[in-house]
């Protein structure tokens, strides 16, 4: 069975300061892979999502993620970020099959510091 | 655009109450999704429906129940409402896919509290 891994809680970084956010899968085969966004009381929004082809994908709000089969992951990243970046962020990945589920990380909390 | 439409943005009711959270969709999208948000258990699915009058048990399904009577319109039931219910709930759509290759779109949520 597919799951997903976000191994950050928590995440704080200087407005203006690049950003990283880790997510490692667990699937057999080739997954489908999405990140998305939560901004306080709100649902969540899709930044971006991977089905094949390259493994860079660029998403909205300035966001892009990189597959690597090797490594299992599928990590976010943005070159600076703003205050309105300060949200939660959640991986989640999809399987091959009829199954239409998807499987949620439990999310990284970014807070951005002025 | 899209949009998924829930009820209430939060909701207070009484412990044994029955409670229903509804949630519509415009966009014509087969499939939709109940979910309930907790603090470090992220999402956790409790039903999900393919189609009109069908519904699977998601991963916690105990306590709830789930009505599709129209393509649009997923409802949520807490049959007899209990503190442990208390809760964010999320409801989501998506069209059918090769497996779950169509991303999902969510509501803005209920915040559910059960005294």
């Amino acid at each position: 069975a597919q799951s997903v891994t976000q191994p950050d809680i928590h995440i704080t970084v200087s407005e203006g300061a690049s950003l990283e956010l880790r997510c490692n899968y667990s699937y057999g085969a080739t997954p489908y892979l999405f990140w998305y966004v939560q901004s306080p009381g709100q649902g969540l929004q899709l930044l971006l999502k991977y089905f094949s082809g390259d493994t860079l994908v660029q998403g909205i709000k300035g966001f892009e993620a990189e597959f690597k089969r090797s490594q299992s992951s599928f990590n976010l990243r943005k070159p600076s970020v703003h205050w309105s970046d300060a949200a939660e962020y959640f991986c989640a990945v999809g399987a091959w099959g009829r199954d239409d589920k998807i499987i949620f990380g439990k999310g990284t909390r970014l807070h951005i510091l002025p | 655009d899209v949009k998924v439409t829930q009820s209430s943005r939060y909701l207070v009711k009484r412990t044994g109450e029955k409670v229903f959270l509804e949630c519509v969709q415009d966009m014509d999208h087969e499939n939709m999704f109940w979910y309930r948000q907790d603090p470090g258990l992220g999402l956790r699915l409790i039903y999900f429906s393919y189609d009109v009058k069908m519904k699977e048990k998601g991963d916690i399904p105990e306590g709830y129940s789930v009505s599709r009577e129209k393509k649009e319109r997923f409802s949520l039931i807490l049959e007899s409402a209990s503190t442990n219910q208390t809760s964010m709930y999320l409801c989501a759509s998506s069209s059918p896919g090769q497996g779950a290759s169509q991303p999902q779109h969510f509501g803005d949520g209920t915040r559910l509290s059960i005294l």
